[in-house]
């Protein structure tokens, strides 16, 4: 099974309100990444947050970790309409590889 | 240039058809992969190679055979596939692969149609 789950499944908001999407893992990790993808599209990277930082700021995006209780955060701040995607979290454990979790798609209303 | 680039964009293939999808990368990146991902689910691992040589297999049907034939190419390819095959098939490459493996630059995807 895949090694994240994220919350919520859907996310519906008006242009210019904060996003906030959750992810939680099963194991140990060495670092959580997020990604976002547009309709039909590749995935771009968003940012990394290593296994030994809390928290980590890239423009309007802001990344939590929480090792403790397996979970992260992304929060999106002044949504625009152009954020409209689904996200997804990756993590990286003691196997080569990166594992999605189950995504989060996010609608921002004009 | 930090690019993948996949080709074909769009991809529709019979049963008893052979076709192969290609990926490259000009980043000197040593690890390359190929995910799947179907509808609204998240992408799959099917593959991925380190150094050119293949390092990890998801236990994906023989009917998908990979081939990197040198570290920019990465291939796919594609024999006797089933209509459940369909979907958008994702290259990625990374600079490192293991347990820090860091960001993964993805293609745009081949949709591949199986009738």
């Amino acid at each position: 099974s895949q090694q994240g789950e994220e919350d919520p499944q859907a996310l519906s908001i008006q242009e210019g309100e904060n996003a906030t999407m959750n992810c939680s893992y099963k194991t140990s990790i060495n670092n959580l990444q997020w990604y976002r993808q547009n309709s039909g599209r590749g995935l771009v990277h968003l940012i990394l947050i290593r296994s030994n930082e809390r928290e980590k700021h890239s423009g309007r995006l802001r990344v939590t970790l929480d090792t403790s209780k397996k979970s992260s955060s992304l929060l999106i701040t002044a949504s625009r309409a152009a954020d409209t995607a689904s996200y997804f979290c990756a993590t990286t454990g003691g196997a080569q590889k990166l594992v999605f979790g189950q995504g989060t798609r996010l609608t921002i209303n004009p | 240039d930090t690019e993948v680039t996949q080709t074909p964009k769009h991809l529709v293939m019979g049963m008893t058809n052979k076709k192969s999808l290609k990926c490259e990368q000009h980043m000197g990146h040593r690890a390359m992969y190929w995910y799947k991902q179907k509808a609204k689910k998240p992408p799959e691992l099917m593959f991925v190679y380190s150094y050119e040589k293949l390092s990890i297999n998801e236990s994906v049907p023989s009917r998908f055979s990979p081939e990197c034939p040198n570290s920019s190419l990465l291939n796919l390819h594609l024999h006797a596939l089933q209509p459940e095959d369909s979907a958008l098939y994702l290259c990625a490459s990374s600079q490192d692969v293991g347990p820090n493996t860091g960001e993964l630059f993805f293609g745009e995807g081949s949709r591949l149609t199986v009738l």
